[in-house]
């Protein structure tokens, strides 16, 4: 039963463009999404979250976009660089308030790539 | 640098033997989670141990367990281990609201 899904196995991109990562989930009692970045041989790296409370947050070149009658979410990166290639991973998570408790649900993850 | 430290990085067990990963992180981080991530899945949530008590348990059998000590250092223990259960083990440790991860523990069972 996968509760949260990236239907997108990868993703290519050239430099300077728009990526967009997707996600959607089932579990409606989820309140609370994150993105992490992960490089090989190392542990996943907070990126963004966003409460269900919102339906946009943006820091930088990253934007999370919740669409919560959908129950989807995605991630934009503008301008992509070569930098951000890395498996991005959407996580969600029953929490209170809109903070993180820790037990969070991870889609299986889409590698993005970056081209120069 | 996540302030999240494990060991051992690399490990090989044969099938039935036990293992133990250790995960030490930042001082004044009392929640720690362990998530296991099997090849080209995402990590899965095993269980989460808040000031030394278990306070969440993901879909692992008993055999999977855990201990959280004062100085801010936990194990995860696996008996009597499976073929299945070769995969990478995070430790996550929360603090200011985010989550931090370690590096992971590569098990793989032979």
């Amino acid at each position: 039963d996968q509760q949260v899904k990236q239907n997108s196995p990868s993703l290519s991109v050239q430099e300077g463009r728009i990526s967009i990562l997707n996600c959607d989930y089932t579990n409606s009692m989820f309140d609370y999404f994150l993105w992490y970045k992960k490089y090989p041989a190392e542990g996943p790296t907070f990126l963004i979250s966003i409460s269900s409370i919102k339906d946009k947050n943006e820091d930088g070149r990253f934007t999370v976009f919740l669409n919560k009658s959908a129950k989807h979410l995605s991630l934009h990166i503008v301008p992509s660089q070569p930098g951000d290639s890395a498996v991005y991973f959407c996580a969600a998570e029953e929490g209170f308030g809109g903070t993180s408790y820790g037990k969070l649900t991870f889609g299986q993850g889409t590698i993005l790539t970056v081209h120069p | 640098e996540t302030g999240v430290t494990q060991s051992p990085t690399h490990l090989i067990k044969t099938r039935g033997q036990q293992v133990t990963l250790r995960c030490s992180s930042q001082s004044g981080h009392n929640t720690v989670s362990w998530y296991q991530q099997a090849l080209g899945q995402g990590p899965q949530f095993i269980f989460q141990y808040y000031r030394e008590e278990e306070n969440g348990r993901g879909n692992f059998p008993p055999r999977f367990s855990g201990l959280q000590f004062p100085n801010y250092s936990s194990e995860l223990n696996v008996n009597a281990l499976e073929l299945d259960d070769s995969a990478l083990y995070l430790c996550a440790s929360r603090g200011g609201g985010e989550l931090f991860f370690g590096e992971g523990s590569r098990l793989t069972v032979l």
